[in-house]
């Protein structure tokens, strides 16, 4: 299936530093969002985005929908070790077909260390 | 808000048997729920859409006879693993939409 291209694959970093990863496509989305797995759980949203342009922060996360349509970026500042996790973004193809999936990225696996 | 609860958490079952995973929206209604797998260390690919009250439409390459899927009522969806193979083994989860998709916390299938 179509997937989303997301880099880093993987990154380690220490404690306090700041984040970034993005993803992009070949396709135009009308929604970015960005979830966050833990082991052996399901994601968990941490960010929607939903016009072209739009930068949204929750917290110490922040995440911008490419002005293309056609990529994500999402920072994390001054990283702890509970921010440990695989982060996916996801796109949501568009609305006219009446269709809500989404198409997800590879991942970003992302190791901090104290 | 928005929690998505699935049962059971790990099934264990043996080969050519049914296994039935249901997933629930327990604090809204969700007219549409997703079902996704994934294997390990990789991203989570679409299985099918499940529609309240109508067929649930399946991705390409997912066999409809095999993972059936049924949407009943606004906070259940259940995904039926017929006659299942080793191959068949894998992490399950599902969605439900509220205005965004809201996981549940998955299914670790393991056949024998």
């Amino acid at each position: 299936g179509q997937q989303l291209n997301q880099s880093p694959q993987s990154m380690f970093i220490q404690e306090g530093e700041d984040v970034s990863m993005n993803c992009t496509s070949s396709s135009i989305f009308n929604t970015w969002l960005w979830y966050k797995q833990d082991p052996g759980e399901g994601p968990v949203l941490l960010i929607a985005l939903y016009k072209a342009g739009e930068l949204t922060s929750n917290g110490r996360l922040t995440a911008q929908f490419g002005i293309t349509r056609k990529d994500s970026f999402l920072n994390i500042s001054a990283s702890i070790p509970s921010d440990v996790g695989i982060y996916f973004c996801a796109g949501q193809l568009g609305r006219t077909s009446g269709t809500y999936k989404y198409i997800f990225g590879t991942g970003t696996r992302l190791k901090v260390l104290a | 808000g928005a929690v998505v609860s699935q049962h059971p958490s790990r099934v264990i079952c043996k080969s050519g048997t049914s296994v039935k995973i249901e997933c629930r929206s327990l604090d809204f209604q969700a007219t549409t729920m997703f079902w996704y797998r994934q294997f390990p260390k990789q991203s989570l690919m679409l299985m099918a859409t499940s529609n309240e009250g109508s067929k649930a439409t399946y991705e390409q390459g997912v066999e409809k006879d095999k993972f059936l899927i049924n949407h009943a009522s606004l906070t259940l969806s259940t995904l039926t693993v017929t006659s299942a193979h080793p191959e068949d083994s894998s992490f399950y989860i599902c969605s439900a939409r509220l205005h965004e998709q809201y996981f549940g916390p998955g299914t670790r299938l393991t056949v024998t």
